[in-house]
């Protein structure tokens, strides 16, 4: 069936390094793509979005790169700081099927 | 602007209990999604409703059926309870618009079913 899965379950970074979060999907006829950040003991919070007809997009430290042709995604997070410590999921917004998520952790 | 918001925050229900989650949208939108998300997992799709009918559903079975209002608010119900219903529910909220539907979540209801 289709999936969305990350590379890593946990990743640990030093304060002030760049983070980059990978994530593979199934389904060559994905359209739009979320990554969401969620804190413990809240919901998934909306980070930056993506669709099928950009390679790239930036935000505020954050970057996603969209590799059409292997499948694959990526959030990179400039400047990693003890707030970004969370689980970060990619979904499949069209599918509405999320990954399992990647737990950053960041170290001072 | 008021954010996705549901109810109750915690819930302990027994084996065989029935039970009702909330869930309100943010302003302006008009769908609601609601995702099951176990212990260190995903979350997963469960069904969206739009203009009072169910839109999609997830693999889940009967046992899980919903409800959507015509202040767009949303119910979750959860008949039969199992141990494994236990989890994190979550509602997303969205506003039909175009091709594009970014989901916005809500904090969740903690489920834990004895």
């Amino acid at each position: 069936g289709e999936s969305v899965g990350l590379h890593l379950p946990t990743l640990s970074v030093q304060e002030g390094d760049n983070s980059i979060i990978n994530c593979a999907y199934s389904n060559s006829a994905s359209d739009y793509f979320i990554w969401y950040k969620q804190e413990s003991g809240k919901g998934p919070q909306f980070i930056i979005d993506i669709r099928s007809n950009m390679d790239k997009r930036q935000g505020q430290r954050v970057t996603v790169l969209l590799n059409k042709t292997v499948k694959h995604l990526s959030l990179q997070i400039a400047a990693t700081q003890p707030g970004d410590s969370a689980v970060y999921f990619c979904a499949d917004a069209d599918k509405l099927i999320f990954g399992t998520g990647t737990r950053l952790q960041v170290f001072p | 602007d008021a954010g996705v918001t549901q109810s109750p925050t915690h819930l302990i229900k027994t084996r065989g209990q029935q039970v009702t989650l909330r869930c309100s949208p943010k302003s302006g939108h008009d769908t609601v999604s609601w995702y099951q998300q176990a212990l260190g997992q995903g979350p997963q799709f469960i069904f969206q409703y739009y203009e009072e009918e169910e839109r999609q559903r997830g693999n889940f079975p009967d046992r899980f059926s919903g409800h959507q209002f015509p202040n767009y608010s949303s119910e979750l119900n959860v008949n039969a309870l199992l141990l494994g219903d236990s989890a994190l529910y979550l509602c997303a909220s969205s506003l039909v618009r175009g091709a594009q539907e970014t989901q916005y979540f809500g904090p969740g209801t903690r489920l834990l079913v004895l």
